[in-house]
């Protein structure tokens, strides 16, 4: 079994949806966690970066963690063509050093 | 400034060839990631430096596989005598130092073994 399960989708959802996306993970040292967005042929880049349980915001995207359920969100509202790629959750812990966890990452593709 | 750098951007090499990747990392960063990308598999971590050392390296598959660090900055990741299932997305990322700190992954090189 995997640390880090996400579902591959792909997703597919007309623009101007509400589009979320999840992780579940089995490692409860995990402390911190991370959402990075990855476009075709590119590296991934960070979008969201939270610790510990709790509810993060910036612009159209929201974190959300749930240690106790071991349950990571990404919600992304008013979803734009340009949201089209793949989301990566990704997380460590306190003694793990520097290395993160990844989930396979989910196909997001917007429709105008 | 300039973000993570990685040379080649595609390698096509024949089972058996040894290949090089390299890595720049960002100006001032001191830690230094590699990943491999496949499909299906999501990113796994291979090994990371801090400087030129190398305190975690317990993702690397095999003794084929093996990776250096001069002078706090570039690196480059070995793969001696490769087989088919090394092809794969080989990512780089460097983040200014550890625990906290945000790891910057450059744009990848995607190696193919025929």
């Amino acid at each position: 079994q995997k640390e880090v399960e996400q579902d591959p989708g792909p997703l597919s959802v007309p623009e101007g949806a509400i589009v979320s996306l999840n992780c579940t993970y089995s490692n409860s040292a995990f402390q911190y966690f991370m959402w990075y967005r990855q476009y075709s042929r590119k590296g991934p880049e960070l979008l969201m970066y939270t610790y510990s349980s709790g509810n993060k915001e910036d612009g159209r995207f929201t974190a959300q963690v749930d240690k106790s359920s071991k349950y990571i969100s990404l919600f992304i509202r008013d979803s734009q063509p340009s949201d089209s790629a793949t989301y990566l959750c990704a997380m460590k812990g306190e003694t793990s050093g520097s290395r993160l966890t990844f989930g396979e990452g989910t196909q997001l593709t917007v429709n105008p | 400034g300039a973000g993570v750098s990685q040379s080649p951007s595609n390698k096509v090499t024949e089972k058996g060839k040894d290949v090089e990747l390299r890595c720049d990392p960002i100006s001032g960063h001191t830690a230094l990631y590699w990943y491999r990308q496949s499909l299906g598999q999501g990113l796994e971590f291979l090994i990371y430096f801090q400087g030129n050392s190398a305190p975690d390296k317990s993702g690397l598959p095999s003794d084929r596989f093996s990776a250096e660090r001069t002078g706090g900055s570039v690196s480059t990741l070995t793969i001696q005598r490769t087989q088919q299932e090394d092809s794969a997305v080989y990512l780089c990322a460097s983040s200014r130092g550890v625990r906290t700190d945000t790891q910057y992954f450059g744009p990848g090189t995607r190696l193919t073994v025929l």
